[in-house]
């Protein structure tokens, strides 16, 4: 069973700063997922990594498969970032379906 | 717009009743799953469908069934609510490719007296 783990639990950042989000996991995988949950309950996709890095807008998503870890990055946030952010991954050769990090509760103040 | 639909959004139930909460998607997904949420634990896998006619279990299925007529449906059936099953469900859908994201409904919430 892959076990996924996220750092930190919560954060609680200014307007402006640059937010790191850790996800470590066991066991190789064949994806990794990050997910944005609002206080509404919605789940949305952000990105989801085989390898490499991603973009988009603000957000950067990393991942080294050798190493078992993968990093949400958040540049110039913004109080409309606050959420929930989880890390989820998909086994190689298993089930579809996702593991999924407890998540890290970010609160981006004015 | 293509989408995925849950329903009820909220349900209270009582403990020993049957219930089955209802997932809904557009997209023409072959791949269907169920989650549920709870503090502490994060989201768990409960079932998962390839296709029509196709059922798995998940990581917390006992207490749970799904069945697959047809692709745009995968209802959770809960054959003798327990309060241990009081929580927020996720359906999600997605491509059959490992290498594609999964959609996610809105989420109900279930709660077990």
């Amino acid at each position: 069973k892959n076990e996924v783990e996220q750092s930190p639990q919560n954060l609680t950042a200014q307007e402006g700063e640059f937010i790191t989000i850790n996800c470590s996991y066991s066991v190789g995988i064949s994806a990794l997922h990050w997910l944005q949950q609002h206080p509404g309950g919605g789940i949305v996709s952000l990105f989801m990594l085989s390898s490499g890095k991603k973009k988009h807008g603000r957000l950067i998503a990393t991942i080294n498969i050798q190493e078992k870890h993968s990093s949400l990055h958040i540049t110039a946030s913004h109080p409309r970032d606050s959420a929930v952010y989880i890390c989820a991954v998909r086994n190689r050769g298993g089930a579809d379906g996702l593991t999924f990090g407890k998540g890290t509760h970010l609160i981006i103040q004015p | 717009d293509a989408e995925i639909t849950q329903s009820p959004r909220h349900k209270i139930t009582e403990t020993g009743r049957q219930v089955t909460l209802a997932c809904h998607q557009t997209w023409n997904h072959n791949n269907m799953f169920w989650y549920r949420q709870d503090l502490g634990h994060g989201l768990r896998l409960i079932h998962y469908s390839y296709g029509v006619h196709d059922t798995n279990k998940g990581e917390v299925s006992d207490g749970y069934s799904v069945s697959r007529s047809n692709t745009e449906d995968l209802p959770l059936t809960l054959e003798s609510a327990a309060s241990s099953q009081t929580s927020v469900y996720f359906c999600a859908s997605g491509e059959e490719s490992s290498y594609n994201e999964q959609f996610f409904g809105p989420g109900t919430r279930l709660t077990v007296l």
